[in-house]
């Protein structure tokens, strides 16, 4: 049961241009969503991320949009950067039964950018 | 300033062996998680341990998977008798509050080979 889901494995943008990461959820009690970039052989590092009361929130090149009615939600890029290539995960947050919190992370989409 | 720290990077073991990975929180932080990334998936929450106890293991297999964060030292995930599905890359995170911080640093990662 994939709560969250990333339906783009890759995406490959021309270096310069804007790059859209898109992520959808299922459950509607999910308090937080968070944009993590991975690199190969590397952890996890937290990107940016927006509670579920708001509907967007912007990081210099990174912004974060949140459409809760849709259950739906994107990173913007831009401009897009060549260091900008990796995957990225979306995850959303529950507070679990026992008082802490827990992440869900999609599948992940490859970012390629294009020089 | 050292990050979230994992040993080893690379575990092989031949099925029905234990594997016993390890995490040292970054400076400061007595909460840890543990999640795993099969092939193709995103990362799955196993288990949130603090300092000897542990909070959620609600995303544990059943059998044969033990996590625990001593005093002192750092966290073990320990897995038994290992099966060929067992192989993944497994991951740690640590924050300084499982309630309060949203942001979690994840260590480098270890991958876990069975043969």
């Amino acid at each position: 049961d994939q709560q969250v889901k990333q339906n783009s494995p890759s995406l490959s943008v021309q270096e310069g241009r804007i790059s859209i990461l898109n992520c959808d959820y299922t459950n509607s009690m999910f308090d937080y969503f968070l944009w993590y970039k991975k690199y190969p052989a590397e952890g996890p590092t937290f990107l940016i991320s927006i509670s579920s009361i708001k509907d967007k929130n912007e990081d210099g090149r990174f912004t974060v949009f949140l459409n809760k009615s849709a259950k739906h939600l994107s990173l913007h890029i831009v401009p897009s950067q060549p260091g900008d290539s990796a995957v990225y995960f979306c995850a959303a947050n529950l507070r679990s039964n026992f008082g802490n919190e827990k992440l869900t992370f999609g599948t992940g989409t490859r970012l390629t950018i294009i020089p | 300033n050292a990050g979230v720290m994992q040993n080893p990077r690379h575990l092989v073991r031949r099925r029905g062996q234990e594997a016993r990975l390890r995490c040292s929180p970054m400076k400061g932080h007595s909460h840890v998680y543990w999640y795993r990334q099969l092939p193709e998936e995103g990362l799955k929450f196993m288990v949130y341990l603090q300092k000897e106890n542990i909070i959620d293991e609600s995303g544990m297999p059943k059998e044969r998977f033990s996590a625990e964060f001593p005093k002192e030292g750092p966290s073990i995930l320990r897995i038994q008798q290992v099966v060929r599905g067992d192989s993944a890359a497994y991951f740690c995170a640590s924050s300084r509050s499982g309630l309060a911080s949203y942001e979690q640093y994840f260590g480098p990662g270890t991958r876990l080979t069975v043969t």
